[in-house]
Protein backbone atom coordinates (compact mmCIF):
# COMPACT_ATOMS: atom_id res chain seq x y z
CA UNK A 1 0.00 0.00 0.00
CA UNK A 2 0.97 3.44 -0.66
CA UNK A 3 2.41 5.27 2.62
CA UNK A 4 1.73 8.82 3.17
CA UNK A 5 3.72 10.13 6.06
CA UNK A 6 2.95 13.89 7.57
CA UNK A 7 4.61 15.60 10.38
CA UNK A 8 2.41 14.81 13.78
CA UNK A 9 1.84 18.14 14.97
CA UNK A 10 2.40 21.33 14.41
CA UNK A 11 1.98 24.84 16.66
CA UNK A 12 1.39 28.51 15.08
CA UNK A 13 0.37 31.93 15.99
CA UNK A 14 -2.80 33.08 14.23
CA UNK A 15 -1.97 35.39 11.28
CA UNK A 16 1.27 33.41 10.48
CA UNK A 17 1.34 31.18 7.75
CA UNK A 18 1.14 27.31 8.19
CA UNK A 19 2.96 24.49 5.83
CA UNK A 20 1.70 20.94 6.19
CA UNK A 21 4.01 18.47 4.40
CA UNK A 22 2.76 14.70 2.68
CA UNK A 23 5.26 12.73 1.66
CA UNK A 24 4.23 9.74 -0.29
CA UNK A 25 6.05 6.36 -0.56
CA UNK A 26 5.53 6.67 -4.60
CA UNK A 27 4.12 8.32 -7.06
CA UNK A 28 0.71 9.45 -6.45
CA UNK A 29 0.87 11.92 -9.58
CA UNK A 30 -2.08 14.61 -8.58
CA UNK A 31 -4.59 12.44 -6.69
CA UNK A 32 -4.17 14.19 -3.79
CA UNK A 33 -6.38 15.73 -1.76
CA UNK A 34 -6.69 17.20 1.56
CA UNK A 35 -9.34 17.09 4.61
CA UNK A 36 -9.98 19.10 7.29
CA UNK A 37 -11.20 16.95 10.79
CA UNK A 38 -11.91 18.79 14.01
CA UNK A 39 -12.67 16.96 17.30
CA UNK A 40 -16.24 14.75 16.95
CA UNK A 41 -16.78 15.48 13.53
CA UNK A 42 -16.30 14.37 10.36
CA UNK A 43 -13.20 15.11 7.74
CA UNK A 44 -14.16 17.85 5.33
CA UNK A 45 -12.51 18.56 2.07
CA UNK A 46 -10.52 21.51 1.64
CA UNK A 47 -7.97 20.98 -1.85
CA UNK A 48 -8.88 17.77 -4.17
CA UNK A 49 -6.41 16.94 -7.22
CA UNK A 50 -3.34 18.39 -5.24
CA UNK A 51 -4.35 22.06 -5.92
CA UNK A 52 -8.23 22.45 -6.56
CA UNK A 53 -10.12 24.57 -3.52
CA UNK A 54 -13.28 22.87 -3.02
CA UNK A 55 -16.45 25.06 -3.36
CA UNK A 56 -16.80 27.21 0.32
CA UNK A 57 -13.68 26.31 1.84
CA UNK A 58 -11.26 30.14 2.14
CA UNK A 59 -8.86 31.05 -0.08
CA UNK A 60 -6.86 31.44 3.00
CA UNK A 61 -6.47 27.27 1.87
CA UNK A 62 -4.23 26.58 -0.66
CA UNK A 63 -2.36 23.09 -2.05
CA UNK A 64 0.71 22.25 -4.34
CA UNK A 65 2.67 19.31 -5.39
CA UNK A 66 3.07 16.20 -7.52
CA UNK A 67 4.60 12.90 -7.75
CA UNK A 68 5.95 12.08 -3.62
CA UNK A 69 5.74 15.58 -2.36
CA UNK A 70 2.78 17.75 -1.43
CA UNK A 71 2.01 20.96 1.00
CA UNK A 72 -1.38 22.70 2.42
CA UNK A 73 -0.91 25.79 3.25
CA UNK A 74 -2.89 28.15 5.13
CA UNK A 75 -1.74 32.02 5.06
CA UNK A 76 -2.83 33.45 7.74
CA UNK A 77 -3.35 30.79 10.26
CA UNK A 78 -7.10 31.86 12.01
CA UNK A 79 -7.77 30.29 15.85
CA UNK A 80 -10.87 28.39 13.69
CA UNK A 81 -8.33 26.62 11.93
CA UNK A 82 -7.10 24.42 15.21
CA UNK A 83 -7.90 20.95 13.23
CA UNK A 84 -6.04 17.93 12.19
CA UNK A 85 -5.01 17.84 8.76
CA UNK A 86 -5.58 14.44 6.23
CA UNK A 87 -4.08 14.26 3.05
CA UNK A 88 -5.50 11.18 1.08
CA UNK A 89 -4.09 9.82 -2.32
CA UNK A 90 -6.07 7.93 -5.12
CA UNK A 91 -3.77 7.22 -8.16
CA UNK A 92 -3.11 3.85 -5.93
CA UNK A 93 -4.91 1.23 -5.14
CA UNK A 94 -5.93 1.16 -2.11
CA UNK A 95 -6.42 4.71 -1.31
CA UNK A 96 -4.92 5.55 1.63
CA UNK A 97 -4.90 8.28 3.99
CA UNK A 98 -1.86 10.12 6.35
CA UNK A 99 -1.40 10.15 10.11
CA UNK A 100 -2.92 13.45 9.90
CA UNK A 101 -1.00 16.55 11.32
CA UNK A 102 -2.49 18.37 14.17
CA UNK A 103 -2.67 22.01 14.27
CA UNK A 104 -2.66 24.01 17.42
CA UNK A 105 -2.82 27.86 17.59
CA UNK A 106 -0.32 29.14 20.35
CA UNK B 1 -27.96 20.71 -0.16
CA UNK B 2 -26.28 17.47 0.15
CA UNK B 3 -27.15 14.97 3.04
CA UNK B 4 -25.74 11.74 4.61
CA UNK B 5 -27.33 10.57 7.77
CA UNK B 6 -26.25 7.16 8.83
CA UNK B 7 -27.52 4.76 11.29
CA UNK B 8 -27.20 5.21 15.42
CA UNK B 9 -24.41 3.88 17.48
CA UNK B 10 -24.37 0.00 17.86
CA UNK B 11 -23.13 -2.22 21.03
CA UNK B 12 -22.83 -5.57 19.15
CA UNK B 13 -21.03 -8.90 20.97
CA UNK B 14 -18.13 -10.50 19.33
CA UNK B 15 -18.84 -12.86 16.48
CA UNK B 16 -22.09 -10.68 15.55
CA UNK B 17 -22.90 -9.29 12.52
CA UNK B 18 -23.79 -5.72 12.22
CA UNK B 19 -25.80 -3.71 8.99
CA UNK B 20 -24.90 0.23 9.17
CA UNK B 21 -27.10 2.67 7.00
CA UNK B 22 -26.52 6.25 5.60
CA UNK B 23 -29.37 8.06 3.46
CA UNK B 24 -28.82 10.61 1.49
CA UNK B 25 -30.79 13.15 -0.14
CA UNK B 26 -29.92 16.26 -1.89
CA UNK B 27 -28.59 14.80 -5.54
CA UNK B 28 -28.69 12.15 -7.61
CA UNK B 29 -27.83 9.02 -5.75
CA UNK B 30 -27.33 6.54 -8.82
CA UNK B 31 -24.72 9.27 -10.42
CA UNK B 32 -22.30 8.80 -7.80
CA UNK B 33 -19.73 6.38 -5.57
CA UNK B 34 -20.46 5.93 -2.09
CA UNK B 35 -17.64 4.71 -0.04
CA UNK B 36 -17.53 3.71 3.41
CA UNK B 37 -14.25 4.41 5.72
CA UNK B 38 -13.36 3.17 8.97
CA UNK B 39 -11.24 5.35 12.08
CA UNK B 40 -10.58 3.99 15.06
CA UNK B 41 -10.13 6.28 18.07
CA UNK B 42 -6.97 8.96 17.61
CA UNK B 43 -6.01 6.86 14.65
CA UNK B 44 -5.63 6.71 11.00
CA UNK B 45 -8.00 7.08 8.39
CA UNK B 46 -9.15 4.00 6.66
CA UNK B 47 -10.70 3.26 2.84
CA UNK B 48 -12.67 0.10 2.90
CA UNK B 49 -14.20 -0.06 -0.05
CA UNK B 50 -17.01 2.08 -2.61
CA UNK B 51 -19.85 1.25 -4.13
CA UNK B 52 -21.95 2.64 -7.23
CA UNK B 53 -25.17 4.21 -6.53
CA UNK B 54 -26.36 3.24 -10.22
CA UNK B 55 -25.63 0.02 -10.65
CA UNK B 56 -24.15 -1.93 -7.34
CA UNK B 57 -20.88 -2.22 -8.41
CA UNK B 58 -18.62 -2.58 -5.63
CA UNK B 59 -14.72 -2.05 -5.21
CA UNK B 60 -13.20 -2.94 -1.89
CA UNK B 61 -9.58 -2.52 0.21
CA UNK B 62 -7.86 -6.20 0.05
CA UNK B 63 -7.72 -5.31 3.86
CA UNK B 64 -11.37 -5.42 4.13
CA UNK B 65 -12.55 -8.32 2.02
CA UNK B 66 -14.46 -10.89 3.54
CA UNK B 67 -15.38 -8.03 6.45
CA UNK B 68 -16.98 -6.12 4.56
CA UNK B 69 -20.15 -5.74 2.26
CA UNK B 70 -21.64 -2.78 0.24
CA UNK B 71 -24.86 -2.49 -0.97
CA UNK B 72 -27.57 0.09 -1.71
CA UNK B 73 -31.03 0.56 -2.14
CA UNK B 74 -31.53 2.70 -5.22
CA UNK B 75 -35.45 3.17 -3.96
CA UNK B 76 -34.47 5.30 -0.83
CA UNK B 77 -31.07 6.71 -1.79
CA UNK B 78 -29.56 4.41 0.92
CA UNK B 79 -26.09 2.47 1.01
CA UNK B 80 -25.32 -0.10 3.41
CA UNK B 81 -22.55 -1.35 5.21
CA UNK B 82 -22.84 -5.29 6.56
CA UNK B 83 -19.58 -5.94 8.74
CA UNK B 84 -19.30 -9.74 9.94
CA UNK B 85 -17.39 -11.85 12.56
CA UNK B 86 -17.00 -8.82 14.72
CA UNK B 87 -14.03 -8.75 17.23
CA UNK B 88 -12.21 -5.80 18.96
CA UNK B 89 -10.43 -4.25 16.09
CA UNK B 90 -14.04 -3.75 14.88
CA UNK B 91 -14.55 -1.26 16.93
CA UNK B 92 -14.54 1.98 15.80
CA UNK B 93 -16.09 5.08 13.90
CA UNK B 94 -17.54 3.83 10.45
CA UNK B 95 -18.04 7.10 7.69
CA UNK B 96 -20.07 7.27 4.70
CA UNK B 97 -18.52 9.43 2.20
CA UNK B 98 -19.90 10.39 -1.31
CA UNK B 99 -17.33 9.71 -3.72
CA UNK B 100 -16.40 12.33 -6.88
CA UNK B 101 -14.77 9.93 -8.70
CA UNK B 102 -10.93 10.32 -6.79
CA UNK B 103 -12.25 12.25 -3.52
CA UNK B 104 -14.78 12.53 -1.30
CA UNK B 105 -16.75 15.50 -0.76
CA UNK B 106 -19.46 15.20 1.69
CA UNK B 107 -19.01 12.73 4.51
CA UNK B 108 -22.03 11.27 6.86
CA UNK B 109 -21.42 12.40 11.05
CA UNK B 110 -20.50 8.63 11.45
CA UNK B 111 -21.43 5.89 12.85
CA UNK B 112 -19.43 4.59 16.01
CA UNK B 113 -19.38 0.82 16.80
CA UNK B 114 -18.20 -0.81 19.73
CA UNK B 115 -17.33 -4.57 20.08
CA UNK B 116 -17.53 -6.12 23.16
CA UNK B 117 -19.00 -8.78 25.67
Amino acid sequence: DTVLTQSPALAVSPGERVTISCRASESVSTLMHWYQQKPGQQPTLLIYLASNLESGVPARFSGSGSGTDFTLTIDPVEADDTATYYCQQSWNDPWTFGGGTKLELK
Amino acid sequence: EVQLQQSGAELVKPGASVKLSCKTSGYTFSNYYMSWLKQMPGQNIEWIGNIYGGNGGTGYNQKFKGKATLTVDKSSSTAYMDLSSLTSEDSAVYFCARGDDWYFDFWGPGTMVTVSS
